[in-house]
């Protein structure tokens, strides 16, 4: 059955390292969205893209984060250098075009920064 | 309800009684309210939504109210059983497509 695959699951990192995750959307899925979630602030939007474009990522730390889609069926969020407050769960999210329309959540990243 | 911080309200029903998980939204231009269930170890999954333009939705052993007036949003969910234990989270979005979570509140069951 047709569901959001994210890779790897958990990763373990020393700050200041290089981190990168990725997301493979629903086949005919054209949004994707990226949160991360916490104890503190719970799920928080960090970007989205339409037909590969991103449509908003103010949600994001420009400096160290970077969020891509190099195509329909990959997404990347990048994270250079990684800092210890990066350590959470990022879940990739796609959805099919116009607005409204449901999102079908990914297993998501666990991030360990130490 | 909503919660700020590390402890998530949690509410304990009985196996088989119906339970209510309330939401307080904060945007009054917000026209669409979804409903999610995340289990331990996965990601949040779809439940139910509503539309601004109405006030009750029913799905499978649940029900979505919403009230404009007071922007609250609450979640009913009949016969409560063991599988429905997890965080509900309510989300709010308006003319963009970017949706705002609340803080979860967590349903256990009791035996």
């Amino acid at each position: 059955d047709a569901r959001v695959t994210q890779t790897p699951r958990h990763k373990v990192t020393e700050m200041g390292q290089e981190v990168t995750m990725r997301c493979q959307p629903i086949l005919g899925h054209n949004t994707v969205f990226w949160y991360r979630q916490t104890m503190m602030q719970g799920l928080e939007l960090l970007a989205y893209f339409r037909n590969r474009a991103p449509l908003d990522d103010s949600g994001m730390p420009k400096d160290r984060f970077s969020a891509e889609m190099p195509d329909a069926t990959l997404a990347t969020l990048k994270i250079q250098p990684s800092e210890p407050r990066d350590s959470a769960v990022y879940f990739c999210a796609s959805a099919r075009g116009a607005r409204n329309n449901e999102q079908f959540f990914g297993p998501g990243t666990r991030l360990t920064v130490l | 309800g909503e919660n700020v911080g590390l402890h998530l309200p949690t509410l304990s029903v009985q196996e088989g009684d119906n339970s209510i998980i309330n939401c307080a939204y904060s945007n009054s231009a917000s026209d669409y309210f979804i409903w999610y269930k995340q289990e331990s170890g996965k990601g949040p999954q779809f439940i139910i939504d509503i539309r601004s333009n109405m006030d009750k939705r029913q799905g499978q052993r649940v029900t979505v109210l919403l009230n404009k007036t007071v922007k609250h949003l609450s979640l009913q969910i009949a016969a409560t059983q063991p599988g429905d234990s997890a965080v509900y989270f309510c989300a709010e979005t308006s003319r963009d497509d970017k949706i705002i979570f609340g803080k979860g509140t967590r349903l256990h069951i009791l035996p």
